[in-house]
């Protein structure tokens, strides 16, 4: 069985500050990671995907990396700004077409 | 771009009760699931379907049923609603993962808040 889970479940920073977020899962026969962020109260806002064939990708100040083997993922948000302020979801397609989430990271940028 | 359409958005619910959420997309994709979000937790996956005519228990399917006999539509069916299943719904589609067509991410509606009082 498919587990996903992220740490830490709570991040609060300074505005300007790098972070990273981790995401690790306990099956690595997945297709693709997906990485989410959910503002309060709204939907679900894809940021990054990666295949299992990648290692990374990139999109503005966010880059995502995967360590299939080891069943690890990481978010890196570079120079973090108040907008950023969010929760943060990782979740795995299983092969057979599941698509399992970690519970999520908190994140607070203080001005 | 439609995307991925949940009707309805609120809907308050009095135990013993059912309904049908809806879930529609325009993206001909294959996959479409149901998840259910509490406050202050991840997602989790309800039911799942491949296909039209195919479909498959997740993480947390008692209570619910679902169906899939078009590619466009996957409704959720809540029988003999109970306080456990307040919630917010999430409807997702995707194309076929692990194929070499590069967007095979996930769209997600914009959620359906139930509360069963």
């Amino acid at each position: 069985k498919q587990e996903v889970t992220q740490i830490p479940a709570a991040l609060s920073v300074p505005e300007g500050e790098n972070l990273v977020l981790n995401c690790s899962f306990t099956d690595s026969a997945i297709y693709n990671l997906q990485w989410f962020r959910q503002d309060p109260g709204k939907g679900l806002t894809s940021l990054l995907l990666i295949q299992s064939s990648q290692r990374e990708q990139t999109s503005g100040r966010l880059n995502a990396s995967l360590d299939k083997s080891s069943g690890r993922s990481t978010l890196y948000i570079a120079a973090s700004q108040p907008g950023d302020s969010a929760t943060y979801l990782c979740a795995v397609y299983n092969q057979g077409g599941k698509l399992i989430f970690g519970q999520g990271t908190e994140l607070s940028v203080k001005p | 771009n439609a995307g991925v359409t949940q009707t309805p958005k609120f809907r308050i619910l009095k135990i013993g009760q059912s309904m049908t959420l809806q879930c529609a997309q325009d993206m001909n994709h294959n996959y479409m699931y149901w998840y259910r979000q509490d406050p202050g937790m991840g997602l989790k996956l309800i039911y799942y379907s491949v296909g039209a005519g195919i479909t498959d228990k997740g993480e947390v399917p008692n209570g619910y049923n679902v169906s899939r006999s078009t590619t466009e539509d996957f409704p959720l069916r809540l029988e003999l609603a109970a306080p456990s299943q307040t919630s917010v719904y999430f409807c997702a589609s995707s194309s076929l993962p692990g194929t070499a067509k590069m967007n095979t991410e996930a769209f997600f509606g914009q959620g359906t808040r139930l509360t069963v009082v």
